[in-house]
């Protein structure tokens, strides 16, 4: 079946610290892929997507993430993080079909 | 950046109740979809609709729930009797060239609270 993991519930961290939030898919055939943003009270903004060529995906607010087909992953990372980075990430990934299925989604808690 | 727009932000309502959410999606987008997302779990698919017809529901989406695009620019959910479990933020999306193609835009979201 297909399916999209997080394996990250919560993921606390202290500012200017380095981020990667975990994502891995079921799927053998083609993939787009995409991490959402959820900030508290607001509704979910795209951070970035792949859908072919590089691999390394570089977003918006500094964010890049890694597709490693070979792992079936879509890494999310960001080398220094700030207290606005609060917030929580879906890994999203499209099958080839007319809808999103998302992972469960990490709680990114930066400490000042 | 073009918004998705969705009212209300919160409805309450009885159980066994009808309710309507409402949706009006970026105005030269085709492909619309509704999604939910109960607290504490995941972002789930409810159904997709293009050229007036769904073309994708999910095994949530049952005889309780429909669709409709009324006018030119609503996109409705309706809940014809609603249950404790209905309870959750549904999200409208909707895009220009379908969801294989490009990204999805989403509203703010609704609040439905069942009581």
């Amino acid at each position: 079946a297909q399916s999209v993991s997080q394996h990250n519930h919560h993921v606390i961290l202290s500012e200017a610290a380095s981020l990667e939030l975990g994502c891995n898919y079921s799927y053998g055939g083609t993939v787009n892929l995409f991490w959402y943003v959820q900030y508290p009270g607001q509704h979910l903004q795209l951070l970035l997507k792949y859908f072919s060529g590089d691999p390394l995906v570089k977003g918006i607010k500094g964010f890049e993430a890694e597709f490693i087909k070979s792992k079936f992953s879509f890494n999310l990372r960001k080398p220094s993080v700030q207290w606005s980075d609060t917030a929580e990430y879906f890994c999203a990934v499209n099958f080839g079909n007319e809808k999103l299925t998302f992972g469960t989604g990490t709680r990114l808690t930066i400490i000042p | 950046e073009p918004e998705v727009t969705q009212t209300p932000s919160h409805q309450v309502t009885q159980m066994g109740q009808e309710v309507i959410l409402r949706c009006v999606p970026i105005s030269n987008h085709l492909y619309f979809y509704w999604y939910r997302q109960i607290l504490g779990q995941k972002v789930e698919f409810l159904v997709s609709f293009y050229n007036n017809e769904i073309s994708e529901k999910s095994e949530i989406f049952d005889d309780q729930f429909s669709v409709e695009r009324p006018d030119g620019s609503n996109f409705t959910l309706k809940i014809r009797s609603t249950k404790l479990e209905d309870s959750a933020m549904y999200f409208c999306a909707s895009t220009g060239q379908g969801a294989t193609n490009e990204k999805l835009f989403f509203g703010s979201g609704t609040q439905l609270s069942v009581l």
